[in-house]
């Protein structure tokens, strides 16, 4: 068990650029979720994916934000035209569904990807 | 809509004494988790402890227990004997079952600082 990777582990761009993040589960999860995290506040739920199928998206996950996981291993998250509110840690999590209804799973989160935008 | 609330923003403990961190929760299902993770100030979300919404008993584990009163919808969690490398965020967090939503909920958080 080498834990959830995050790459890069900080990421500086300029307003208007695009970014990409990527996030490495552990190798057996089939549950991978990503999350941003604003200083002193709890992580926010963007979306999350069961295997390669993307089952819930949030609100704050803009038309600007994008996330793939083609072969439901490795996820990335593509954030287009970054605005200065985009500045945040970007957590990804990632978790084993034993069976069906199994909601007891702990999330096992990597360590994120802080992002500013200048 | 689910909600977490943590009300208490920062908290002092003694080190070796106990602690109550508070976590409340609004929602209408019926079945659903409830989390707590630590954060230290290196970043990563460590998992502590899980309680089931049909546990009838209050989860444990090692010094971490869980405070489960379903009626008025709480889930404090009790650190005892605290130690300096506890001083850390700690957030509640809830997946909901009746409505499949999988995704953790998580509160604002509550800084604990262990002072010797």
């Amino acid at each position: 068990d080498t834990g959830v990777s995050q790459n890069p582990r900080h990421k500086i761009t300029k307003r208007g650029q695009n970014v990409t993040f990527r996030c490495d589960p552990i190798s057996e999860h089939n549950r991978l979720y990503w999350y941003r995290q604003t200083l002193g506040q709890g992580p926010e739920f963007l979306t999350y994916f069961q295997n390669e199928a993307q089952l819930e998206k949030s609100r704050l996950l803009s038309d600007r934000f994008s996330a793939e996981r083609p072969k439901g291993s490795f996820s990335t998250l593509e954030i287009q035209r970054t605005e200065q509110g985009d500045s945040a840690m970007y957590l990804c999590a990632s978790s084993l569904e034993n069976r069906a209804g199994d909601y007891n799973s702990p999330l096992h989160f990597g360590n994120g990807t802080r992002l500013t935008v200048t | 809509a689910q909600k977490i609330t943590q009300t208490q923003p920062g908290m002092f403990v003694q080190e070796k004494e106990a602690v109550t961190l508070d976590c409340t929760y609004d929602t209408s299902d019926q079945s659903y988790g409830l989390f707590w993770y630590k954060q230290p100030s290196s970043g990563e979300m460590i998992f502590l402890i899980y309680q089931g919404s049909y546990d009838e008993q209050n989860a444990t584990e090692g010094r971490y227990s869980l405070n489960f009163q379903k009626a008025r919808k709480s889930a404090n969690l009790v650190i005892s004997a605290s130690q300096l490398g506890d001083s850390a965020m700690y957030f509640c967090a809830m997946t909901m079952m009746d409505t499949g939503r999988r995704a953790l909920t998580f509160g604002s958080g509550t800084r604990l600082q262990v002072q010797p």
